[in-house]
């Protein structure tokens, strides 16, 4: 079946270096992506969104790249910080101007070496 | 703070108790969602809501019964559960269940069968 995943279940990162975590997706009418953070403890967190009509957004510190043509997604974390240690899932939205609810991966834990 | 508060954080019930869930959202959203988060497991969506109405039931076992008495509030009746409900369950909420906009999360409620 259709699926969202991650590629990693664990990230490991010194501080200061630029962290890449990867998603592949199968369904090809997704049309809006999202990236989340859960730290242990709390509920996801909104990271970044991007549409499918978009290759590359940027926010702080963080850039979302979106690679249709083999169905990739990437998550960038610039100069990683102890508190970017977390789970980060990213999920799709299917196509039609929105679904019920969002389709998440499992998730891959970033851990930050000192 | 998150705009979506989950109450309580933690709850311990035997199979036979009857108990319920509380999310409210303070971000003026039409559309709210249940989820269970189990471990090594992607967030499974539960229920959705947009404007008051159930839009979804994910084949959720009816021992789970939500109630959306209005755009803000969500609960979850929880009766005569089974150990392997033990889980975190999440609630969120977006603008509307039509557009691509992000979903809020709360901090979950952690629910524990005996």
């Amino acid at each position: 079946g259709e699926s969202v995943g991650l590629h990693l279940p664990t990230l490991s990162v010194q501080e200061g270096d630029n962290s890449i975590i990867n998603c592949a997706y199968s369904n090809s009418a997704s049309d809006y992506f999202i990236w989340y953070k859960q730290e242990s403890g709390k509920g996801p967190q909104f990271i970044i969104d991007i549409r499918s009509n978009m290759d590359k957004r940027q926010g702080q510190r963080v850039t979302v790249l979106l690679n249709k043509t083999v169905k990739h997604l990437s998550l960038q974390i610039a100069a990683t910080q102890p508190g970017d240690s977390a789970v980060y899932f990213c999920a799709e939205n299917m196509g039609g101007g929105g679904a019920d609810g969002l389709t998440f991966g499992k998730g891959t834990h970033l851990i930050i070496q000192p | 703070e998150t705009g979506v508060t989950q109450t309580p954080r933690h709850l311990v019930m035997g199979m036979t108790n009857k108990k319920s869930l509380k999310c409210e959202q303070h971000l003026g959203h039409n559309a709210m969602y249940w989820y269970k988060q189990s471990a090594k497991k992607p967030l499974e969506l539960m229920f959705v809501y947009n404007f008051k109405e159930q839009t979804e039931n994910n084949s959720v076992p009816s021992r789970f019964s939500p109630e959306c008495p209005n755009s803000s509030h969500l609960f979850l009746h929880l009766h005569t559960l089974q150990p392997e409900d033990s889980a975190l369950y999440l609630c969120a909420s977006s603008q509307d269940r039509r557009s691509n906009q992000p979903q809020h999360f709360g901090d979950g409620t952690r629910l524990s069968i005996l």
